[in-house]
């Protein structure tokens, strides 16, 4: 079991580019989740997947970010036009529906720095 | 208002206290309660999940519920300097998306 992992672990990037971030969760998981998290403050969902199906997306998900899991493995964020206010750390999270509580383990996240 | 408040601090223990941390929510329909650790720039590491009222324990970790008062709670014994970090708690209805408290950043003194 070698946890969740999240590239890259850290970008910084121009206002106005786009960039796109990749987690790869928990082999077997098939929930997988994603979470942003601000200086100070606890992390915010953003939006879930179920295999391949985007089953929930937070109104914190804006028109600018996408989000997919192709093949029910790893998920893309990808985050076009990106704006200072975008600079936050972003965590992937996944869970499997073996687990009685649908506990979700963390990656390591991706920090992002808007300049 | 918050769906989950949870003090910032930051809470100041000398080595070898006892480490109270606790969180207040609102939402009725939360189910599952969990607290999760926080190390500087790191993501956050699950340490106790909790489903029903009463307490559940494990080693220096025993994690308090309350759905009556809507009011969780995490007691750290024999606290460690490594125990420094940011604890979060965090709620979930129905084995969906995560709601958490801001988190309390607790420094644990030699």
């Amino acid at each position: 079991d070698t946890g969740v992992s999240q590239n890259p672990r850290h970008k910084i990037t121009k206002r106005g580019q786009n960039v796109t971030f990749r987690c790869d969760p928990i082999s077997e998981h098939n929930r997988l989740y994603w979470y942003r998290q601000t200086l100070g403050q606890g992390p915010e969902f953003l939006t879930y997947f179920q295999n391949e199906a985007q089953l929930e997306k937070s109104r914190l998900l804006s028109d600018r970010f996408s989000a997919e899991r192709p093949k029910g493995s790893f998920s893309t964020l990808e985050i076009q036009r990106t704006e200072q206010g975008d600079s936050a750390m972003y965590l992937c999270a996944s869970s499997s529906p073996l687990l009685p509580t649908y506990e979700q383990y963390f990656g390591p996240g991706t920090r992002l720095t808007v300049t | 208002q918050k769906e989950v408040e949870q003090d910032p601090g930051p809470l100041s223990v000398p080595e070898g206290a006892i480490v109270s941390l606790n969180c207040t929510y609102s939402n009725s329909a939360f189910q599952y309660f969990m607290w999760y650790r926080q190390y500087s720039r790191k993501g956050p590491e699950l340490l106790m999940y909790t489903y029903s009222s009463g307490n559940k324990e494990d080693g220096r970790f025993t994690a308090q519920v309350d759905k009556s008062s809507k009011y969780i709670s995490l007691f750290i014994r024999d606290s460690q300097p490594s125990d420094s970090a940011t604890y979060l708690c965090a709620m979930q209805a129905a084995g969906n998306k995560l709601t958490f408290g801001g988190g309390t950043r607790v420094l644990v003194k030699p």
